[in-house]
C-alpha cells in the first residue's frame, strides 16, 4: 500500500519568509512524488514532481522539493513566500506500478503581509 | 490551450437519485481519472480509463461507474446517491496511462455535487 503523510493542518509565514511544507510517504519500490496546490473553488493545480535524478525539483511559481529517500520524505520549500501563495497544498505518490495518486490530507499555508 | 473542463460546476441533487458528471481531457490527452475529495481531506481515486478502457479502480461500491468515449471525454455517474456522496469531484487527463511511467495528471475544476 502507498500513502503520504502531511503532519501540519496549518502552516503561518510571514510575506517574504522562507516556507516549508512538510511531507512524508510510504511505498514499496521507487516512488512518484507530486505536488499540487488548490485554491478556494478551484481544481489541484500541478506544481511540481519527482521521478528519479535530481534529489532537487524546481517547479512552477518558484517552489521546489527536495527528495529525501533515507527519510522517505518530499518537503515543499519557498524561499521568499507572497500572500498570493496563500492556499491548499497537496502532496502525492504513486508507486512505479501504480495508477492512482495518494493524495495527503492537505496543509493550509497562510501568508501574512 | 483548454485545461481539463467538467460539467456541470454545480449540482444539487436528493438521496436516492442518479448523476451524470462529464469531463473533458486535454487535447491529445488519452486517459482519464476521477477522483473525490470531500471537504477537508485530500482526493481519493475512483477510476483511471485509457483507451476507453479501465485500467484502475479505487476503493468505491459498485454504485460508481464511468465510461470513455473516443474522444476520450468521460462520464462518471452514480446511482442511488446518499449523503456521504456530497463531495467535489475531480477530473484529471494524462498523456498515457500511467502505470510504470511518471506521467503527470492535470485536474479540472470539479464538480460540486450535494445530496440532499
Amino acid at each position: 500500500a502507498q500513502s503520504v503523510a502531511q503532519p501540519e493542518d496549518q502552516v503561518n509565514v510571514a510575506e517574504g519568509n522562507p516556507l516549508t511544507v512538510k511531507c512524508t510517504y510510504s511505498v514499496s519500490g521507487n516512488p512518484y512524488l507530486f505536488w499540487y496546490v488548490q485554491y478556494p473553488n478551484r481544481g489541484l493545480q500541478f506544481l511540481l514532481k519527482y521521478i528519479t535524478g535530481d534529489n532537487l525539483v524546481k517547479g512552477s511559481y518558484g517552489f521546489e522539493a527536495e527528495f529525501n529517500k533515507s527519510q522517505t520524505s518530499f518537503h515543499l520549500k519557498k524561499p521568499s513566500a507572497l500572500v498570493s501563495d496563500s492556499a491548499l497544498y497537496f502532496c502525492a505518490v504513486r508507486a512505479f506500478s501504480g495508477y492512482a495518486l495518494n493524495f495527503g490530507k492537505g496543509t493550509s499555508l497562510l501568508v501574512t503581509p | 490551450d483548454a485545461g481539463v473542463t467538467q460539467s456541470p460546476t454545480h449540482l444539487i441533487k436528493t438521496r436516492g437519485q442518479h448523476v451524470t458528471l462529464r469531463c473533458s481531457p486535454i487535447s491529445g490527452h488519452k486517459s482519464v481519472s476521477w477522483y473525490q475529495q470531500v471537504l477537508g481531506q485530500g482526493p481519493q481515486f475512483i477510476f483511471q480509463y485509457y483507451e476507453k478502457e479501465e485500467r484502475g479502480r479505487g476503493n468505491f461500491p459498485d454504485r460508481f461507474s464511468a465510461r470513455q468515449f473516443p474522444n476520450y471525454s468521460s462520464e462518471l455517474n452514480v446511482n442511488a446517491l446518499l449523503l456521504g456522496d456530497s463531495a467535489l469531484y475531480l477530473c484529471a487527463s494524462s498523456l498515457q496511462v500511467l502505470a510504470g511511467g511518471g506521467e503527470t495528471q492535470y485536474f479540472g475544476p470539479g464538480t460540486r455535487l450535494l445530496v440532499l
